[in-house]
């Protein structure tokens, strides 16, 4: 079977640093996605890595190792408007497969 | 400006009485798909289309019918609304294959049956 997990809830503290696990099992893989989700909004996109390794793009970092089926996210210097949903996603033989995604709680 | 259109944005409906919602991109995207997110259940792919007169059920697209006559637009039509598919919907669309490394997603419809 096909199968994405993400930890449901965490909880970081405004200026840390926190870092979302996601790990996979697919038939393929063709790249791996988070998304940030704010609650009731559309989802926007964040990073895609299709590559073992780091991306950095600001604030944000994604890691992926396709070997292990481990990706995670790791977000930099917290801010309240962090607070949201992130949601890995795996595209595997023009699929997408979505994590349940991990609600961020950040507190003052 | 590039994206995602779907409408209606909120609906209530009542049992049994059909419904479409509209989604419309302006990227010339080949793929486009539907979502329903459920609290705790994350994204669950209803249907998707790799191109036009192409459709494909997704995981979960029982209760549900779509059409892809034109590259633009992807109805997503329920015949006979039962309470259980009360759910916040999401159209999405994307250039499809390995190129496609970015999703838009529409705005969402809120929808109740009632």
């Amino acid at each position: 079977g096909q199968n994405i997990d993400q930890p449901t809830e965490m909880t970081a503290t405004e200026g840390a640093i926190v870092q979302i696990n996601c790990t996979y099992q697919t038939s393929g893989f063709n790249g791996l996605f988070w998304y940030q989700q704010h609650a009731g909004e559309a989802p926007t996109f964040l990073s895609y890595n299709v590559l073992d390794g780091l991306e950095e793009k600001g604030r944000f970092s994604s890691f992926l190792s396709r070997s292990k089926g481990y990706s995670y996210l790791l977000l930099k210097e917290l801010q309240m408007k962090d607070s949201a949903s992130y949601l890995c996603a795996v595209r595997a033989n023009y699929q997408l497969i979505w994590g349940a995604g991990t609600k961020l709680i950040i507190k003052p | 400006e590039a994206q995602v259109t779907q409408n209606p944005r909120y609906l209530i409906t009542v049992t049994g009485k059909k419904l479409t919602v509209t989604c419309s991109q302006n990227m010339n995207h080949e793929y486009m798909s539907w979502y329903r997110q459920d609290p705790g259940l994350g994204l669950r792919q209803i249907y998707y289309s790799m191109n036009v007169e192409v459709t494909d059920k997704g995981d979960v697209p029982e209760g549900y019918k779509v059409s892809r006559k034109e590259k633009r637009n992807f109805p997503l039509i329920l015949e006979s609304p039962s309470p259980n598919q009360t759910s916040l919907y999401f159209c999405a669309s994307s250039l499809g294959g390995d190129a496609g490394n970015t999703i838009y997603f529409g705005e969402g419809s809120w929808l109740t049956v009632v």
